[in-house]
């Protein structure tokens, strides 16, 4: 069983509509919380991050967090056609930070 | 941005060449890591560092090796480059615990 699992997708959504990505991990004992944004070509860059149950905004962007479900989700709302990119989670399990293989986001004009 | 600098940005070899990559901090950062990403399997560790001379295998490190001399110089080393090594390589660094990982521009390592 992978650390991290994300659905690969891809995910089409109209311009202004809300994304909806999520992710599920294995390690109960996992205390941070990670969304990333990649670009094609480029590197990851983080966009949110969570520690703790509960949502937690910032903009557009919204990570939930539910530690009993072992499960994270990010919404976009409004999105932009600049949002598209693929979305990868990551868990900190103390040393090591493990990803997920991403999920592609296309926001359609 | 973070500090981080990756070098080289590209690199093609020949199968069989030992190939050294380099990532430098200015961050002063404790982690470094080496991750390789392909299609379909993401980001996969290599390995890490948790300190000057203190390294430790990842998921997928049979083939290379690693060296931290300095607390700004994570070195990666393909001691026999094979095509399977093919790849884009990052690296990244971190504080222990609750905190993010930054990640370098990467390299694009072509092995024919």
């Amino acid at each position: 069983q992978k650390e991290v699992e994300q659905n690969s997708g891809p995910l089409s959504v109209p311009e202004g509509a809300i994304a909806s990505l999520n992710c599920t991990y294995s390690d109960r004992g996992s205390q941070s919380f990670f969304w990333y944004r990649q670009y094609s070509g480029k590197s990851p860059e983080l966009i949110m991050s969570i520690y703790s149950n509960g949502d937690k905004e910032d903009g557009r962007f919204t990570a939930q967090l539910n530690k009993a479900s072992q499960y994270v989700s990010l919404l976009i709302r409004d999105s932009q056609p600049s949002d598209s990119a693929t979305y990868l989670c990551a868990v900190n399990t103390g040393n090591q930070f493990y990803f997920g293989t991403g999920t592609s986001l296309t926001v359609i004009p | 941005d973070a500090g981080i600098t990756q070098s080289p940005r590209h690199k093609v070899t020949e199968t069989g060449t030992p190939v050294t990559l380099r990532c430098h901090q200015t961050e002063n950062h404790r982690y470094m890591y080496w991750y390789r990403q392909d299609p379909g399997h993401g980001l996969r560790l290599i390995h890490y560092s948790y300190g000057v001379k203190d390294t430790d295998k990842g998921e997928v490190s049979d083939g290379y090796s690693v060296s931290r001399s300095k607390t700004e110089d994570f070195l990666l080393t393909l001691e026999s480059a094979t095509s399977s090594q093919t790849s884009v390589y990052f690296c990244a660094i971190s504080e222990p615990w609750r905190t993010e990982a930054f990640f370098g521009q990467g390299t694009r390592l072509t092995v024919v």
